[in-house]
């Protein structure tokens, strides 16, 4: 059962333009979001994370949104650089729950030069 | 200077075997993960240890067995390898355990089980 869900495996976005991932959750008691990006052969690193009372949080280029009711957050990254190509995976959690990290499959991003 | 590492990154290995993955953190972090990617990408989580102590244990196989020595490290026991184990495993450290701090993660071992 997928309660995270990063439903495009892929997206590619030519230099300078915007990416937006995307990513669903089922949980409603989800409270906390995170983004984490994964190079090949190495581990996931924290991107940038939002807890559930704030609709955007932004850092540098990189802007998380929320919106609860629809239960989806969008990665916006902008301008896009081809060193931000790699997969990034969606991250939830509920504070009280089940006291762990529930990932997506990620969504591998090519940003062409 | 590497915050998680792993040993091995490579591990091919035949069905039946028993093998060990090593893992080490330099962080000072109190609390130590054990993750699982398999073929469909999925990355979850295995186990959790807080200064030595099993926090989660997940519906994993017994023949999967974590033992922490100590709190910088937290190492997976295998036995018995069956195909289906073959994944990339990766471990992960935070500061205290808490939900909204930063996982850090260990490069991965890629297992492939024959």
């Amino acid at each position: 059962d997928q309660q995270v869900k990063q439903n495009s495996p892929s997206l590619s976005v030519q230099e300078g333009r915007i990416s937006i991932l995307n990513c669903d959750y089922t949980n409603s008691m989800f409270d906390y979001f995170l983004w984490y990006k994964k190079y090949p052969a190495e581990g996931p690193t924290f991107l940038i994370s939002i807890s559930s009372i704030k609709d955007k949080n932004e850092d540098g280029r990189f802007t998380v949104f929320l919106n609860k009711s629809a239960k989806h957050l969008s990665l916006h990254i902008v301008p896009s650089q081809p060193g931000d190509s790699a997969v990034y995976f969606c991250a939830a959690s509920a504070q009280g729950g089940s006291e762990k990290l529930v990932f997506g499959k990620g969504t591998k991003l090519t940003v062409n030069p | 200077d590497t915050a998680v590492s792993q040993t091995p990154k490579y591990l091919v290995t035949q069905m039946g075997n028993d093998k060990s993955i090593k893992c080490e953190q330099n962080l000072g972090h109190d609390t130590m993960y054990w993750y699982k990617q398999d073929s469909k990408k999925f990355l979850k989580i295995m186990f959790s240890y807080n200064n030595k102590e099993l926090i989660i244990n997940e519906t994993v196989p017994n023949r999967f067995s974590p033992k922490s020595p100590d709190k910088a490290h937290l190492n997976l026991h295998i036995n018995s390898l069956e195909l289906g184990d073959s994944a990339v495993y990766f471990c992960a450290s935070s500061l205290s355990g808490g939900l909204r701090e930063t996982q850090y993660f260990g490069p991965g071992t890629r297992l492939l089980v024959l």
